[in-house]
């Protein structure tokens, strides 16, 4: 069974554009999950999705979106780009349910750096 | 709300040495614990998880870890470290519930000497 895949795996951004950042969950998986990791902060919670709807969201500004198709497909995007976005961007989804004892997987992530 | 403290940012140990990553969590409900291992340039891969039941917790790769209630703690060790251990380990705590989110502590990076 193929694991998480995140599309792209590098990119470069200008400071004030916009990026897409897409992740594929594992085959039945309905819950997908976002962080972003950096040196300073670690890893924050972005926001979490289940079968097309936000479940959950963290505590970051409105320039960070994000989406769920039907198949479980999900996007985030980040419009306004800052410094401070540059991030490894990580995707994880969870079978069933996505309930808080489910373990989380863990796709390679997203290298955003904003110049 | 929930947080997961793990004191040091840096561990180093001899091979063959005993791996103790220390965490300690706050949260308001019972939680669930995890423990995360990252290897450069990689996501994270499940190490281990208390949901409930036992106390000590066995996972991949020789570790475990006990769930102290009392103490609010759940360390990871490993009796022997090998030189693959080397990564970045981090603890993570979720509450029971609904709509609860998963909340990761700083991370320690385990560094193993020859």
């Amino acid at each position: 069974k193929a694991g998480v895949t995140q599309t792209p795996r590098y990119l470069i951004k200008t400071r004030g554009q916009q990026v897409t950042l897409s992740c594929s969950p594992i085959s039945g998986h309905r819950s997908v999950s976002w962080y972003q990791q950096t040196p300073g902060q670690g890893l924050q919670f972005l926001f979490e999705y289940f079968s097309e709807t936000q479940r959950n969201k963290g505590n970051f500004p409105g320039r960070f979106s994000g989406r769920q198709f039907s198949n479980s497909r999900s996007e985030m995007n980040v419009s306004t780009l800052e410094l401070g976005d540059s991030a490894l961007y990580l995707c994880a989804s969870s079978p069933g349910q996505g309930g808080p004892n489910t373990e989380a997987f863990f796709g390679q992530g997203t290298r955003l750096t904003v110049v | 709300a929930q947080s997961v403290t793990q004191l040091g940012s840096h561990v180093s140990v001899s091979e063959g040495a005993l791996v103790l990553l220390r965490c300690n969590y706050s949260s308001s409900v019972p939680p669930y614990l995890f423990w995360y291992v990252q290897y450069p340039n990689q996501g994270l891969q499940l190490l281990l998880k208390y949901t409930t039941g036992a106390t000590l917790v066995k996972g991949i790769n020789g570790f475990e870890a006990e769930f102290k209630k009392s103490e609010t703690s759940f360390h990871l060790t490993k009796p022997s470290a090998h030189m693959s251990d080397a990564a970045e380990y981090f603890c993570a705590v979720r509450p029971g519930g609904a709509n609860s989110k998963l909340t990761f502590g700083k991370g320690i990076t385990l560094s193993v000497r020859p």
